[in-house]
This record gives C-alpha cells, structure tokens and sequence, in this order.
C-alpha cells in the first residue's frame, strides 16, 4: 500500500540552527512526493516538491530531494528563522489515485529565539 | 483569487444534530476531498470526489456523508454528530494531474460535538 512515515516530534530548535525532519515512504508505483506546512490557525499550503528519483525541490530556503533507493524525502533547512515555527506534514501521491494524497502524521517545529 | 472556502470555521454542536458543513473552490478542480486532523494521528482522507455525482470513502468514512452535486461544491455532512467527530475538518481540492498532484486546502473548520 501507499504510505508515509515522518519523524515525531515536537522538534524545538534555537534560530539559525540546522533543521532535519525524515520521512520515508512506500509506495505502488512511482509517486510524487511533497512537503506541505501549516502554520498556526491555518490550512496547509505546499511548501515543495518532487516529481520524480534524484529531483530536489525548493522554497523558502527548505530543500529535499528524491531519493528513491532509501524511499526518503527528507526535509531540510540550513538556518531557521522563529517564523518557520509550523507543523510540517509529508505527502506522496501516485497516479492510481489521482487527486488523492497520502500523508504523514506532522511535525510540530519550534523555532526560538 | 484561486482558492477554496470551507464554512462555518468554528462551530459548537450537540450529539444527534445534523450539520452540513460547506466547501467551494473556484480553480474548476475535478477533485475534492475531505480530511480530519487530530492531534497524533496528521490527516486522515474521509471521502473524495473525482468528479460531479463521483465520490468514493477515504479512510474514515463512518459518521460522515457527500454530495458532489456541482464541480465547485463538496459538501460535508454529519447526519448524528458523536463527540468522537470533534474535529478539524479540512477541505482540498486538486486538478489530479500526475506530474503535479498538489492539494490545495481550506482554511479549516474546527468542529466540537459535546
């Protein structure tokens, strides 16, 4: 089946601090992969993503790159800023169920000042 | 603006009566979706809708009913809400191309069922 794995949190990191949040999948197939963020009171909005093995999507400073031999799409940030303070979910979508995506359960990150 | 509306945003009810809450985008998407989020669990996909008189259940369909009467509205009910339905409920909505497959969500409606 389709499914995603994230790293639990909460995450709490002092500004300017190196950010990693793993994620793994499995997969049928081969799937689109996403990280969206939500930010306090909000809805989520897409943050970055990567259509196929080997891409790197970007935004915001955040990268992650399709890694297809270690099923990963790990999140990465080089320095964060206390407005980065989100909770971070990954996603995967695959073209047997189009306009669907399958998540994972969040990561709360804290940034302090 | 592209985007998709989910009213009401915040709503107290109580157990056993109906609600409807209501979601409408405005990008023609072919696909609309809606998920709950719980605390511990991240995003669970209730029922989907591929297209007008299309849905199918997601992961967590019990309690819940659809209607995709029009391409721009998806409509969730809750016929006898529980407690156990209080909730934020998101709904999405998705071209449902492959290459791009990006969701966009609402706002949210923070539902409470005492």
């Amino acid at each position: 089946g389709n499914s995603v794995t994230q790293m639990e949190g909460p995450v709490t990191l002092s500004e300017e601090a190196f950010l990693t949040i793993n994620c793994t999948y499995t997969a049928t197939g081969y799937p689109s992969l996403f990280w969206y963020v939500q930010y306090p009171g909000e809805g989520l909005q897409l943050l970055l993503k990567a259509t196929k093995a080997d891409d790197k999507g970007s935004n915001k400073g955040f990268e992650a790159t399709y890694r297809k031999e270690t099923t990963s799409f790990h999140l990465e940030k080089g320095s964060v800023q206390v407005s980065d303070s989100a909770v971070y979910f990954c996603a995967l979508g695959v073209s047997s169920t189009l306009g669907r995506l399958y998540f994972g359960r969040g990561t709360q990150l804290t940034v302090w000042p | 603006e592209a985007q998709v509306t989910q009213n009401p945003r915040y709503l107290i009810t109580v157990t056993g009566k109906k609600l409807t809450v209501t979601c409408s985008q405005n990008m023609n998407h072919e696909y609309m979706s809606w998920y709950r989020q719980d605390p511990g669990l991240g995003l669970r996909q209730i029922y989907y809708s591929m297209n007008v008189e299309v849905t199918d259940k997601g992961d967590v369909p019990e309690g819940y009913k659809v209607s995709r009467k029009e391409k721009r509205n998806f409509p969730l009910i809750l016929e006898s809400p529980s407690p156990n339905q209080t909730s934020l409920y998101f709904c999405a909505s998705s071209s449902g191309h492959q290459n791009t497959g990006e969701l966009f969500f609402g706002e949210g409606s923070r539902l409470t069922v005492l």
